[in-house]
């Protein structure tokens, strides 16, 4: 079983949907990381959150530390938010380096 | 400010062969992390450094090295390649070692 687990792998939706992806983990953690990768591979750090709630346009994270589990939310999606989204933990207040979710892959169709 | 550079883009080598990765961070930022990524795996840690001083290192066998210059550009080598090497190889820079990480587009290495 992976340390990070990701769910689902894949998901299809229409323009305008909520869409939700979940990531939850095995290991104390102190910080994780929610990532957005393009065909072509370029990534982009989308939030770094340790607790509750973070928000930036349409996009909005949150976690639970207790529970070990964390929600990437897309509201109004568009087809511009396809991509993989990727989750990754910080274990050992980074000492561990990143532990990485398998990714989810995202299509939004218009 | 200019974003994470990594140089070269794309690199065929051969099996047996070494090679070098290049990255140039945000200026400013000192820590430098790499990562390897590829379709069965994922992404995977491969090691962190700061302030020139490897801070870990992921699990990875000892013919992946790196180094991390005084102006925090970091280089990474891979020596005596094997197929399994090729990957997308990412560099990702942070002002301090915990803080969120600003990726390079990746060094995309075919071994043949």
């Amino acid at each position: 079983k992976n340390e990070v687990e990701q769910s689902p792998q894949n998901l299809t939706a229409q323009e305008g949907e909520f869409i939700t992806i979940n990531c939850s983990y095995s290991v104390g953690i102190s910080a994780l990381h929610w990532l957005q990768q393009h065909p072509g591979g370029g990534i982009v750090s989308l939030f770094m959150l340790s607790s509750g709630k973070k928000k930036h346009g349409r996009l909005i994270a949150t976690i639970n530390i207790q529970e070990k589990h964390s929600s990437l939310h897309i509201t109004a999606s568009h087809p511009r938010d396809s991509a993989v989204y990727i989750c990754a933990a910080v274990r050992g207040g980074g000492a561990d380096g990143l532990t990485f979710g398998k990714g989810t892959h995202l299509i939004i169709q218009p | 400010k200019a974003g994470v550079t990594q140089t070269p883009r794309y690199l065929i080598k051969t099996r047996g062969q070494q090679v070098t990765l290049s990255c140039s961070p945000i200026s400013g930022h000192r820590s430098v992390s790499w990562y390897q990524q590829t379709p069965g795996q994922g992404l995977q840690f491969l090691f962190e450094y700061f302030s020139e001083t490897q801070r870990n290192k992921g699990n990875f066998p000892g013919r992946f090295s790196g180094r991390q210059f005084s102006n925090s550009r970091s280089e990474m080598n891979v020596s005596t390649l094997e197929l399994g090497d090729s990957a997308l190889y990412l560099c990702a820079s942070s002002l301090w070692r915990t803080d969120t990480q600003y990726f390079g587009p990746g060094t995309r290495l075919t071994v043949l």
